[in-house]
């Protein structure tokens, strides 16, 4: 069956320091996968996403960026974090187009 | 750029009171998906709707696709305590790209 890891699932961050999250699934192949983030008590927010191999496309220009080095890896970066950056991130995968996506434990990031 | 708009924003019923939660799209959808997300998890796949019209129940849940196919509701009847949560309906454009843009969401308080 198809799982999905992410992790850490809480960080805290000085201001200014860089960032890496990831996330990886496993038993698919060749999967859809996205950046959310999502603001204390708000809706999700797509950052990015992707469909293969170093394809990645990006919804909110930001100082955020992701790379997919592998299938079924997908990691969120920053050189330079922001207090604007807290949040929870949550990394998500779909088979394809008009199929349902499954969400990672998501991390939860606060930049103070 | 495509929004999806979810009305109310909050939902505070007495345990057995019926709740709906109403979505909006600024553009016609392929699919719509609605997802439900407890406090401090991650949003979970409910169900996806394809046709214009279409209605699908699961158990208390009733979803429906308007006919235009730009806006959805999700109807619970008899509100258990589980039901607390976050619902979000999520649109699946008509277009060549393959993401999924999130309504923002209706957070639904169930007072026992």
């Amino acid at each position: 069956s198809q799982t999905i890891h992410q992790w850490p699932a809480t960080l805290v961050q000085p201001v200014g320091s860089p960032l890496s999250l990831e996330c990886t699934v496993e038993g698919t192949s060749n999967p859809n996968l996205y950046w959310y983030r999502q603001a204390a008590g708000r809706g999700l927010q797509l950052l990015f996403y992707s469909v293969g191999i170093g394809q990645i496309s990006s919804e909110v220009p930001q100082n955020l960026s992701a790379s997919r080095p592998q299938d079924r890896q997908f990691i969120l970066s920053s050189k330079k974090l922001l207090l604007s950056d807290s949040g929870f991130y949550l990394c998500a995968w779909s088979t394809g187009k008009y199929t349902e996506a499954f969400f990672g434990q998501g991390t939860r990031l606060t930049v103070v | 750029g495509q929004q999806v708009m979810q009305i109310p924003q909050y939902q505070h019923v007495q345990e057995g009171e019926d709740f709906t939660t109403y979505c909006n799209s600024s553009t016609t959808l392929s699919n719509i998906q609605w997802y439900k997300q407890r406090p401090g998890g991650h949003p979970v796949f409910l169900i996806q709707l394809v046709k214009s019209g279409e209605v699908k129940k699961q158990k208390r849940l009733t979803f429906q696709f308007g006919e235009a196919k730009k806006n959805s509701s999700l109807h619970i009847t008899a509100t258990q305590t589980t039901d607390v949560g976050t619902y979000f309906c999520a649109g699946i454009h008509s277009g060549g790209y393959q993401k999924v843009t999130f309504g923002t969401g209706t957070k639904l308080q169930v007072i026992p």
